[in-house]
């Protein structure tokens, strides 16, 4: 099983849709979870951050199932400007922080059309 | 304030040819780190410094990767002999300091090596 696996998409979806990113992990250790968000040709950018059991910002939602090893990320009412790619990432140090290495999934392409 | 900058953007060589690549970390950042990303892939981690030393190296691909980061501050990313392989976007970030769970890393806009 690899570290962190997401469904590579691509998702398409109309503006002012609701779409939602799935990402499963293997270190059961990890304690924060983390989406980035990457532009075409462009460094990631911290979305959100996840310690507890999910984390709510404006139209985004991270929600995180320790028992199942699964986190997800729910976009409301999509808007152009969120098509990117979001980066599932979960930390690989020692105990589970953040502490050095972050492990990255493979990305999920979203593109929102008029 | 000034974030984390890279250079050179971009580097052509070809195949066999030394490439250094630079990582300037934001101020005050105590850790740093150095990821590659390939196309159509998610960053993946190459080292780690914490201050001068290399905390965690085990992401070098090989003995032909060889970073330093000799005043705590500047890293420079150093490969020999380049291969069509090492083709990649590779990216720098830095944090405040490596410990804590509210930690973040803040990545440059990385350099683009293309080997010929």
């Amino acid at each position: 099983r690899k570290e962190v696996e997401q469904d590579p998409g691509p998702f398409n979806v109309p503006e002012g849709a609701t779409v939602a990113f799935n990402c499963t992990y293997s270190n059961s250790a990890s304690q924060s979870f983390f989406w980035y968000r990457q532009d075409c040709r462009k460094e990631p950018k911290l979305l959100m951050s996840v310690y507890s059991s999910g984390n709510e910002d404006g139209r985004f939602t991270a929600q995180l199932n320790r028992a199942s090893q699964y986190i997800s990320l729910l976009i409301r009412d999509s808007k152009l400007s969120d098509s990117a790619t979001y980066l599932c990432v979960v930390p690989s140090g020692a105990g589970g922080t953040s502490y050095g290495k972050l492990t990255f999934g493979q990305g999920t392409i979203l593109t929102v059309h008029p | 304030g000034a974030g984390v900058s890279q250079t050179p953007s971009n580097k052509v060589t070809e195949k066999g040819k030394y490439v250094e690549l630079r990582c300037d970390p934001i101020s005050g950042h105590t850790a740093l780190y150095w990821y590659r990303q390939s196309l159509g892939q998610g960053p993946e981690f190459l080292i780690y410094f914490q201050g001068t030393g290399a905390a965690d190296d085990s992401g070098l691909p090989n003995d032909r990767f060889f970073a330093v980061r000799p005043e705590g501050s500047v890293s420079t990313l150093k490969i020999q002999r380049t291969e069509r392989g090492d083709s990649a976007v590779y990216l720098c970030a830095s944090s405040l300091s490596p410990a804590g769970l509210t930690d973040t890393q803040y990545f440059g806009p990385g350099t683009r090596l293309t080997v010929l």
